[in-house]
């Protein structure tokens, strides 16, 4: 069974600051995909980032990185130079058999 | 352009009705997705067609019915609505899945409300 756990419901960051948001996952596959997306309150799903299990070189993209741990089955992603515009709700994923597997989410609040 | 379009974007309904929310994509993809985003934003796959034929099913009440008429259309029909059905529904696209990834592409997402 594959599953993605998100621990943290709701964190604040104060703007221009910088905070991780947590993400353990199981799986028994040694080839899949890990992401973050990002849920604004318009809904629409925005792929933040993605990683490759793969690869070991942690995956970066502008302000966003991820520390991916594959022994711990860890994916947490930090977000740097924090912006109003990053409030919205994240989900972790994991893509494996053609499917996603998503995280319940963690809120981010951003604080001006 | 919107890539992924679904419609309604906002549907309420009474319980016991029957209602179907339509999905199109643009991309050129042979795969589409109807995933379910529940009250406490649980985002779960449920129906996924490749080249109009279903290939991914999960357990969903058999009051749920996807129709792909065209590999660029996906449609969820829902008879007799439930209270529980109420959710927000993404419809998504890829390319044909096959090893590796194809980055899934969505919708804006149907709120449906039943009351």
């Amino acid at each position: 069974a594959q599953t993605v756990t998100q621990s943290q419901p709701e964190m604040s960051v104060q703007e221009a600051e910088t905070v991780t948001l947590s993400c353990t996952y199981d799986t028994s596959e040694s080839d899949y995909y890990l992401f973050w997306y990002k849920q604004p309150p318009s809904r629409q799903m925005i792929l933040v980032i993605r990683q490759e299990a793969y690869k070991q070189q942690n995956a970066t993209e502008n302000r966003f990185s991820v520390n991916f741990q594959k022994a711990a089955k860890s994916f947490s992603l930090k977000i740097s130079d924090s912006q109003l515009g990053d409030a919205a709700m994240y989900f972790c994923a994991l893509y494996n058999f053609n499917k996603f597997y998503f995280g319940s989410g963690t809120k981010l609040n951003v604080k001006p | 352009d919107t890539a992924v379009s679904q419609t309604p974007k906002y549907l309420v309904t009474q319980m016991g009705n029957d209602k179907s929310i339509k999905c199109e994509q643009n991309l050129g993809h042979d795969t589409m997705y109807w995933y379910k985003q529940d009250s406490k934003k649980f985002l779960k796959i449920m129906f996924s067609y490749n080249n109009k034929e279903l290939i991914i099913n999960e357990t969903v009440p058999n009051r749920f019915s996807p129709k792909s008429p065209d590999k660029a259309h996906l449609n969820l029909h829902i008879n007799s609505l439930e209270l529980g059905d109420s959710a927000v529904y993404f419809c998504a696209s890829s390319r044909e899945p096959g090893q590796g990834y194809n980055e899934q592409f969505f919708g804006p997402g149907t709120r449906l409300t039943v009351l």
